[in-house]
């Protein structure tokens, strides 16, 4: 079982769609983070939860962490060609020093 | 922000080789770093937990004889596949968490590919 449900696995849009993943969990996490791959590159962090019911935004992409600190989501407003990329949530747990990564949203944004 | 570099980019080499893959944090001293697999399409998989100056944590199912993992600095961790066989083809990516960020942030370096023929 996965520890946190990152869906959807595959999203194909065309540009100026909005957009929204989620990354859900029954545990509860002490920060979230929210990173951006593009092929044949490292995950570029975007963004760093901390708090029960927080939003940040960033440009065109806003993120949320739930109340109970269990699950986020990242919106994307009108979509553009360069947010194409591996979307990954990261989860930190108290007691842990790993982080605890979703599965992945490939992204792909058509013009 | 942070700033990981990893080395070499790329490799090609022969099966029974082994090869070092260094990862390096270039503004901060990291005294834990993470290795991580990844395979075409998929997230990251986790392979050990490197702490400078003790022995490598590796998760279930990793072979530490097969992956070496030296963190000789706090600024230095290396990953050396020994006896490198075509199925250790894979993208190879490190990570480091800044002691200075309260929230387990990890800065990723750009990976490597290694390709075993």
């Amino acid at each position: 079982t996965q520890l946190l449900e990152q869906s959807p696995q595959f999203l194909s849009i065309q540009e100026g769609e909005n957009l929204t993943v989620y990354c859900n969990s029954s545990s509860v996490f002490s920060s979230l983070q929210w990173y951006r791959q593009e092929p044949g590159e490292g995950p570029v962090l975007l963004v760093t939860v901390v708090t029960g019911g927080e939003v940040k935004k960033l440009k065109r992409l806003t993120f949320q962490f739930g109340d109970a600190r269990k699950d986020s989501s990242l919106h994307i407003t009108a979509a553009q060609p360069g947010d194409t990329g591996l979307y990954l949530c990261a989860g930190a747990r108290e007691g842990y020093s790993t982080l605890t990564f979703g599965k992945g949203t490939m992204l792909l944004v058509s013009p | 922000g942070a700033v990981v570099s990893q080395h070499p980019s790329w490799v090609i080499c022969k099966s029974g080789t082994s090869v070092k893959i260094e990862c390096r944090s270039l503004d901060f001293q990291a005294t834990t770093m993470f290795w991580y697999r990844q395979f075409p399409k998929q997230s990251l998989m986790l392979m050990a937990t490197s702490n400078e100056g003790s022995k490598a944590t590796y998760e279930q199912g990793v072979e530490k004889d097969k992956f070496l993992i030296n963190h000789a600095s706090l600024t230095l961790s290396t990953l050396t596949v020994t006896s490198a066989h075509p199925e250790d083809s894979s993208f190879y990516i490190c990570s480091a968490r800044d002691p200075g960020q309260v929230n387990y942030e990890q800065y990723f370096g750009p990976g490597t590919r290694l390709t075993v023929t």
